[in-house]
């Protein structure tokens, strides 16, 4: 069975003080790997897909790494304005285009 | 442009009742998703369109649970004799379709079920 593991599910961070997210999944096949960004009351907002293992996407404060078992979210120097609960998914390879989803993990920058 | 909207925000009904929930999709967006967010849990998979069909219905929990899309447009999740385990916050995302394509979400249905 598709899954999707994420850890750890609530992290505390003084602003300024580095961290990753782990992505782990166990998939037939995997199409791509997304990471989401879900602020309270709000819908999941995109931030990036990989496809392959090796690859890397950066945004601002945020890179996401890939390997054959797992993706890793890097947070550099936090700012409080990066609380927020961070979501994985995956599609599989298949005749389906739905993405399986982690449970999340709930980030806290105290300044 | 305007993103993925969802309505009504907040729904409160009485268990029993049927409710409908209704999701526009940003335009030109060929697939539609709907999903599921119970309190402290992941997004549950619900059904993908793709188009007016649906391809993959596979997680719709019951047979109270059906949707509908139109015009390869506004798409409407209807629930029926609804119970206290259907509280939860239903999400609709779209797509441009080709695979891989990020999904957008709107900010979801909070559905009470009292």
């Amino acid at each position: 069975e598709d899954q999707v593991t994420q850890s750890p599910e609530a992290l505390r961070l003084q602003e300024g003080e580095s961290s990753s997210l782990n992505c782990s999944y166990t998939v037939s096949g995997l199409r791509g790997l997304f990471w989401y960004r879900q602020d309270p009351g709000k819908g999941p907002e995109f931030l990036f897909t990989l496809y392959s293992a090796g690859e890397e996407k950066e945004k601002e404060r945020l890179k996401a790494t890939l390997t054959k078992k797992e993706s890793f979210l890097h947070i550099t120097a936090p700012k409080p304005e990066d609380s927020a609960t961070y979501l994985c998914a995956v599609q599989t390879a298949g005749n389906t285009d739905k993405l399986i989803f982690g449970t999340g993990t709930r980030l806290q920058v105290f300044p | 442009g305007a993103g993925v909207s969802q309505s009504p925000s907040n729904k409160v009904t009485e268990k029993g009742k049927d409710v409908e929930l209704r999701c526009d999709p940003i335009s030109g967006h060929t697939a539609l998703y709907w999903y599921r967010q119970r309190l402290g849990q992941g997004l549950e998979f619900l059904i993908y369109f793709q188009g007016n069909s649906a391809p993959d219905k596979s997680g719709l929990p019951s047979d109270r649970f059906s949707a509908e899309r139109t015009g390869e447009s506004v798409s409407t999740l209807t629930i029926q004799r609804t119970q206290q385990e259907d509280s939860a916050v239903y999400l609709c995302a779209s797509s441009l379709g080709p695979l891989s394509s990020p999904l957008h979400f709107g900010n979801g249905t909070r559905l009470t079920v009292t």
